[in-house]
This record gives structure tokens, sequence and C-alpha cells, in this order.
């Protein structure tokens, strides 16, 4: 069964430095990724995701993200962070068939902080 | 309007009221999905249907009643909720490699 799991629930880092999210997934086959963010009060906007080739993904407001096959993992990073990336950030993996619904899970979630 | 809508937003409704939650996709998806999120629990699935026809259901109460008249529309009809089942509900829809388009959600409140 596809599951995910984001090992920090919460994270805080200082305005301008480097950020790194951690996800770990467990799939069969080769999965979709995702990343997510939700700001307070609002719904999920894509940052970016991962069907195939090359292994780093660049996303948008800065964000990219590297699939690693070895390790089941797809880490989020971003070299300088902005107060305004303050928000819940959520891992998904999926699958993809022209047959049948395409299902995402989603992992629980890291919360970032950003210190002034 | 383009991507995935909802109807209403933001909803309050009482432990005996009946509502519905729309979810509209304008891609030409054939998949569409209801999640829910509720504080402190992880985004859950809760339907998806393929095609018009319900292919999965996680165990949701039966309160929660699912309609997916034609591959673009989606409803959740609602009925004899709790206040536990407030949480924001998120419409979803694919089809093959064009996955994960999400809704804005509906913040739904059970008083």
């Amino acid at each position: 069964a596809q599951s995910v799991t984001q090992p920090d629930i919460h994270i805080t880092v200082s305005e301008g430095a480097s950020l790194e999210l951690r996800c770990n997934y467990s799939y069969g086959a080769t999965p979709y990724l995702f990343w997510y963010v939700q700001s307070p009060g609002q719904g999920l906007q894509l940052l970016l995701k991962y069907f195939s080739g090359d292994t780093l993904v660049q996303g948008i407001k800065g964000f990219e993200a590297e699939f690693k096959r070895s390790q089941s993992s797809f880490n989020l990073r971003k070299p300088s962070v902005h107060w305004s990336d303050a928000a819940e950030y959520f891992c998904a993996v999926g699958a993809s068939s022209y047959s049948s619904a395409s299902k995402i899970i989603f992992g629980s979630g890291t919360r970032l902080s950003i210190r002034p | 309007e383009t991507g995935v809508t909802q109807t209403p937003r933001h909803l309050v409704m009482g432990m005996t009221n009946k509502k519905s939650l729309k979810c509209e996709q304008h891609l030409g998806h054939n998949a569409m999905y209801w999640y829910k999120q509720s504080a402190k629990k992880p985004l859950e699935l809760m339907f998806v249907y393929n095609f018009k026809e319900q292919t999965e259901n996680n165990s949701v109460p039966s309160r929660f009643s699912p309609e997916c008249p034609n591959s673009s529309h989606l409803f959740l009809h609602l009925h004899t909720l709790q206040p536990e089942d407030s949480a924001l509900y998120l419409c979803a829809s694919s089809q093959g490699r064009d996955v994960g388009y999400f809704g804005p959600g509906t913040r739904l409140t059970v008083l």
C-alpha cells in the first residue's frame, strides 16, 4: 500500500536560511510524487511534482525537490526562505493509470515557522 | 472558470440540517475525489469516482453521501452531521498522468 512519512512535525528556520523538508514514501512501483503548501485557512497549492525523468524537480516560489529512489525519499529544498514561506507543507504520493482513478495519499504535514 | 471549483467556500450547519457540497472540474478529467482535512489529522481520502462510478469508499459514515452525475460534477450530500465532522472538504480530479488538481475547499462548521 502507498504511504508517506514526513518525520518533522514542526520546523523553525531563520529568514534567509536554507530549508530542507524531509519526505519518505512507500510504493510498489515508480510513484508520482508531489509537494503542496497550505497557508492557514486556505486550500492546497501545488509546489511541484515528479513523474519521471530528471530527478531534480524545480517548482514555484523557488522550491526544488530531489527524487532518490534508493532512499525512497523526495525532500523539498529552498536555498533562502522568506517570511511568506511560513505555512504547512504536505508531501504526497500517487499513481497514474489510464483505466482507473489515480488517488493521492498525503503525509501528515510539516509546519514551517520563520524566525525574523 | 478553470481548474477545479467548489461551492460554497464556507458552510455552517446544524446537526439536523441537510446540505450539499458541490465540485466542478473544467479539465476534462474522468476521475474525481473527495478528501477531508480535520484539525490535527492528515488529509483523508473519502471517496473516489472514475467515469461516474464509485470505485472507493474509505469507511466513510453514511451521513456523507456522494453523487457523481457526470465526469465533471461531484456532490457531497450531508445530513445529521456531528460537530466532529467540521473540517475542510477538498475535491480533486485527475486523468491519466494529469494528476493532483485540487479545488479550494469548503470550510464546514457543524454546530
